[in-house]
């Protein structure tokens, strides 16, 4: 199993531009989170996905969206970017919450750092 | 709205010590609490989950304990290792918007030989 996978792993963007992180898991998790990080702030929800076909806003959403194509895969959009939109994106994923430890522990792919100049 | 305040922000120990580094929230009706290492440029890896209803886990060297009546919770590291050197993060899940984590800022820890 590969785990959480994000693509890129990189990206350096032009004020305005736009693009698509991608991220998908082969654990058949239904649940999937966007996450942004900081420097020395921890991470904060944008999206998630409860389950195939639902998302919803988390904590900072403004200025992005988000699709649940299937089950695996969960994608985070920059219509037009800005420079506070620089940062460290993570997805993350659980199995589903409410059965124990292994399904509720939530594991994280290893990250996509964006540059808005 | 969960608060997550994790104290020391860094910590700089020599090899062999046993650690306990603090995590403190301010919404005690948690679902569960996880420990997680994030290395330098890296992703975050789960260490440790405890349940509302448990008071501890361990894992190796590791263990975590859980008081939700005093909003804390700790990560005891014993016999800690250069190996160690990460930053340690904690997250309250509320369970109520499922599965979101309240992450605190994290304790930056160097373990030198």
């Amino acid at each position: 199993n590969a785990g959480v996978t994000q693509t890129p792993k990189f990206q350096v963007l032009k004020t305005g531009q736009s693009m698509t992180l991608q991220c998908a898991q082969d654990m058949n998790h239904n649940s999937m989170y966007w996450y942004r990080q900081d420097p020395g702030m921890g991470l904060r929800l944008i999206y998630y996905s409860a389950s195939e076909g639902t998302t919803d806003k988390g904590e900072v959403p403004n200025g992005y969206n988000v699709s649940r194509l299937n089950k695996r895969e969960f994608s985070l959009r920059l219509e037009s970017a800005a420079p506070s939109q620089t940062s460290v994106y993570f997805c993350a994923s659980i199995e589903a919450q409410g059965q124990g430890v292994l399904t509720d522990t939530q594991y994280f792919g290893p990250g996509t750092r964006l540059t808005v100049l | 709205k969960q608060e997550v305040t994790q104290i020391p922000a860094a910590l700089s120990v020599p090899e062999g010590e046993n650690l306990v580094l603090n995590c403190s929230f301010t919404d005690s009706a948690i679902y569960n609490l996880q420990w997680f290492r994030q290395d330098p440029g890296k992703g975050l890896t789960s260490l440790l989950l405890i349940q509302s209803s448990q008071r501890e886990q361990t894992s190796g060297r590791l263990n975590a304990s859980l008081d939700k009546s005093s909003g804390r919770s700790t990560l005891y590291i014993a016999a800690s290792q250069p190996g160690d050197s990460a930053t340690y993060l904690c997250a309250a899940n509320r369970g109520s918007t499922l599965g979101r984590l309240y992450f605190g800022r994290g304790t930056q820890l160097t373990v030198w030989p």
